[in-house]
């Protein structure tokens, strides 16, 4: 199975900071790389896919970057509604694996 | 637009065999590449990724929980059923339904979920 981590696992930060997220996978996946942010009693939603591909209707302040086992996301400028927790997922190949997460919370 | 809503009981007993089923609509399980797949994320803790069925019945398990899987498509009335069985209160959880598109494994569209609780 495909591993992922995550980093940092949870941090706070203020409205107009910009925020980066980092995850590994434990070998190389390409850019079949996807994020996902979830709040409280809410389902996932897919914000970026294939590393770099803004999902449509996800507000331009989401980026992804990265390929092979590296790979980050990038918030431009915190927004109220952006606290939340993300994850990351490879879909490189089955078993799909998630990573553990990073809470995004106000400072 | 597309939905997806998870259903089933809340409540299971340990060595019961959970059945539940996701009914959508925006979409039919009968176009090429199309998929549909359940997650589940226990409380306070993160996504497992469980089961896929594709539109041409190709099915995908996870691993460790092969064994006690199934998962089924009925075209005709927009549904995917997985059924686990022997469940214990570890598999207590929330369980998410969701789309995935073009024979992908990412998951662009997501039920609300559902709490199952394992319980004696």
């Amino acid at each position: 199975d495909i591993q992922m981590t995550q980093s940092p696992s949870s941090l706070s930060a203020s409205v107009g900071d910009r925020v980066t997220i980092t995850c590994r996978a434990s070998q190389s996946i390409s850019s079949y790389l996807n994020w996902y942010q979830q709040k409280p009693g809410k389902a996932p939603k897919l914000l970026i896919y294939a590393a770099s591909s803004l999902q449509s209707g996800v507000p331009s302040r989401f980026s992804g970057s990265g390929s092979g086992t590296d790979f980050t996301l990038t918030i431009s400028s915190l927004q109220p509604e952006d606290f939340a927790t993300y994850y990351c997922q490879q879909s490189y190949s089955t078993p799909v694996t998630f990573g553990p997460g990073t809470k995004v919370d106000i400072k | 637009q597309i939905t997806l809503k998870e259903s089933g009981p809340t409540l299971v007993k340990p060595t019961q065999t959970l059945t539940l089923t996701c009914t959508f609509s925006g979409f039919s399980l009968s176009t090429s590449g199309v998929g549909v797949g359940w997650i589940r994320q226990p409380p306070g803790k993160a996504l497992e990724w469980l089961a896929l069925i594709y539109w041409d019945d190709d099915k995908r398990y996870s691993p460790s929980l092969k064994s006690r899987l199934t998962i089924t498509k009925d075209t005709s009335k927009n549904q995917v059923v997985l059924t686990m069985t022997n469940m214990d209160p570890v598999d207590t959880a929330t369980y998410y339904c969701a789309h995935t598109p073009l024979t992908t494994y990412y998951f662009d569209y997501w039920g609300q979920g559902t709490l199952v609780t394992v319980s004696s």
